[in-house]
């Protein structure tokens, strides 16, 4: 079925361990970006990618690490998670051009003990 | 300053009016502005987009936009309680890199 699909949808890890998110588009949008869902700021940009192997970092990109060695998967990974990343993550790509939409995934529910 | 702003609300309106939901944004180069929709629980949907000065209309939603003031904002008419969510601001500068704002929740009351 095509999308944008991201696993896990919920994770409960602990302090000091990589977790990775993983993030699958099939529409072969060149845009994908991560963002993270915490109450009261809204969705905040914390990597996002032009193409295959151009990534760039967004307003909140300390702690985390992406690669994109393909179109369509654009994994997130916590290299030694922390509480402060504890928070709903989304996956999106888009299409290009000025009115190109955001494709949202279902969201990764991160907790971090 | 937060590149987008918006009041987090909550906004009540009652069911039939329209609610007036409000966004500014601080970079002049910014190029396209949306509206994005989230229910509790769920991922944000788009509502609608606008990139020219003025008024688009879809439907019961109308985006305007005035790019001099640097301000944005969704009129929902005839508000129905299935228009309660978060809606969301958003802006794409230079480029492709789309920021949002807090959003600002609505309830519409039946």
């Amino acid at each position: 079925d095509a999308g944008i699909t991201q696993s896990p949808r919920y994770k409960i890890t602990e302090t000091g361990r990589q977790v990775t998110l993983m993030c699958h588009q099939t529409w072969s949008h060149s845009y994908m970006f991560w963002y993270r869902q915490d109450l009261g700021h809204g969705l905040r940009l914390i990597y996002y990618s032009a193409a295959a192997d151009i990534t760039d970092k967004g307003e909140v990109p300390d702690g985390y690490v992406v690669s994109r060695s393909k179109t369509e998967n654009f994994p997130l990974t916590l290299e030694s998670a922390t509480r402060s990343q504890t928070s709903v993550y989304f996956c999106a790509s888009s299409p290009e051009g000025p009115s190109g939409e955001l494709f949202f995934g279902e969201g990764s529910r991160l907790t971090v003990l | 300053q937060k590149e987008v702003e918006q009041n987090s609300g909550p906004l009540s309106v009652p069911e039939g009016a329209i609610a007036s939901l409000n966004c500014t944004y601080s970079d002049r180069g910014s190029q396209s502005f949306f509206w994005y929709r989230q229910y509790s629980g769920k991922s944000p949907e788009l509502i609608m987009f606008i990139y020219s000065n003025g008024d688009k209309e879809d439907g019961r939603f109308t985006a305007q936009l005035n790019k001099a003031s640097q301000y944005v904002s969704l009129l929902i008419r005839d508000s129905q309680p299935s228009d309660s969510a978060t809606y969301l601001c958003a802006v794409k500068a230079g480029g492709f890199k789309t920021i949002f704002g807090a959003g600002t929740r609505l309830f519409v009351k039946a």
